[in-house]
Order: structure tokens, then C-alpha cells, then sequence
């Protein structure tokens, strides 16, 4: 199986700066990487597939990059809905695998 | 709009067999590319991938299970269901159905509110 390891584990930050959420596998993915947004009460939405593309709705603030084993989830000019937990997840093979997840805090 | 909506019987025992169903609206698991995947969350913890059925009627399944999972649909009815076997009190967890397929790219697009599934004698 493709392990993922996320970090930092937890982040903290204020409105309006930016920040970076890192996920490594453990073998390539090529660009295979999707990123997830997680909140209390509301589905999980998908923000970013295919390491890059931005998911319909996103906002751009949002950006994916990273290939092969390195990936990182940057969120631009933090908004006060972007805290919640974050999830990156590897669509290159089976079993499917995701990151133990970033909390990002309101600091 | 999709919509998709994870039922269950919230609470059984051990060793008994868990069935689940999403009952989904918006898209058609008979569509070329179309997914349908089952996740789970322990409480606290992360996510964890159990299954997947694809339009074709291709089912992948999480080897840390073993054999405990199936996976089926029902195009007619737009449902998918889950079944999982000798159930234990670490089977707790919520459990989630959403969509995939080539239109994200295997990403899941579309992820119901998700049921929570206690395990206890």
C-alpha cells in the first residue's frame, strides 16, 4: 500500500496570510493526488485532483502542486471558512490511501 | 445536483454483518467513467478507503479487510450498498459513500453527510 504522510499535523494561522500543507508518499503517484476539505457538519469537499486541477467551485485562493512523492496544498489570503481539517488522498492505485490529515487553526 | 445520502441501522452487535446503502441523486452509476466509493472515519481519527464500484461493474476492496467487504449497486434505483462482515467494536466509525470517476479524475467529487455505525454488545 502507498502510505501518506501529511505534516505538519496541526497549523496555525490568521486570515489573510497563506499557507502551505505538505503530503509524501511512500512510492510515485505521477500526479495523482487529491486534496480534501473537512468541516463539522458539512460534506467533505474535494479541492484539488490530479496533484494541480482545481475542482469545479474552488475558489483559486486554493493550488495544488507536486509530483511523484512530494505534493503541497497552498491556501492563499486565508478566509475564515478555509479552517477545518485537510486531507490529501493518492488515486494512482488500489487501495486508495489518504493522509492522516492537517488541522488548520485560527490562530 | 448530486446529492448522495449513506443509510444504516446505526447500531449492531459483534460478529454481526453491517449493510449499508446510498441512495444517490444527480448522476447515473451506468454512465461511462462513474464511481461510487465507500470511506470510513473513526471518531477522532482519519480516513479510510473500504471500496469502490465502478459503471462497469468493476469492485476494488480494501485488503486491510480482508475479505469482509462487498459492494454492489443497483442502477435502477441509483443505490450502491456495502456489506461488511463479523463486524467489531473497532468497526465503529462514520461511514461515507461519494462519487468518483474519470470526471475527477478518481478524486471524490461528491460525499454524502455520512452515518454514523456503532458497534457494541
Amino acid at each position: 500500500d502507498v502510505q501518506m504522510t501529511q505534516s505538519p499535523y496541526n497549523l496555525a494561522a490568521s486570515p489573510g496570510e497563506s499557507v502551505s500543507i505538505n503530503c509524501k508518499a511512500s512510492k510515485s503517484i505521477s500526479k495523482y493526488l487529491a486534496w480534501y476539505q473537512q468541516k463539522p457538519g458539512k460534506a467533505n469537499k474535494l479541492l484539488i485532483y490530479d496533484g494541480s486541477t482545481l475542482q469545479s467551485g474552488i475558489p483559486s485562493r486554493f493550488s495544488g502542486s507536486g509530483s511523484g512523492t512530494d505534493f503541497t496544498l497552498t491556501i492563499r489570503s486565508l478566509e475564515p471558512e478555509d479552517f477545518g481539517l485537510y486531507y490529501c488522498q493518492q488515486h494512482n492505485e488500489y487501495p486508495l490511501t489518504f493522509g492522516g490529515g492537517t488541522k488548520l487553526e485560527l490562530k | 445536483q448530486v446529492t448522495l445520502k449513506e443509510s444504516g441501522p446505526g447500531i449492531l452487535q459483534p460478529s454481526q454483518t453491517l449493510s449499508l446503502t446510498c441512495s444517490f441523486s444527480g448522476f447515473s452509476l451506468s454512465t461511462y467513467g462513474m464511481c461510487v466509493g465507500w470511506i470510513r472515519q473513526s471518531s477522532g481519527k482519519g480516513l479510510e478507503w473500504l471500496a469502490n464500484i465502478w459503471w462497469n461493474d468493476d469492485k476494488y476492496y480494501n485488503p486491510s479487510l480482508k475479505n469482509r467487504l462487498t459492494i454492489s449497486k443497483d442502477t435502477s434505483n441509483n443505490q450502491a450498498f456495502l456489506k461488511i462482515t463479523n463486524m467489531d467494536t473497532a468497526d465503529t466509525a462514520t461511514y461515507y459513500c461519494a462519487r468518483s470517476g474519470y470526471y475527477s479524475g478518481g478524486g471524490f467529487d461528491y460525499w454524502g453527510q455520512g452515518v454514523m455505525v456503532t458497534v457494541s454488545s
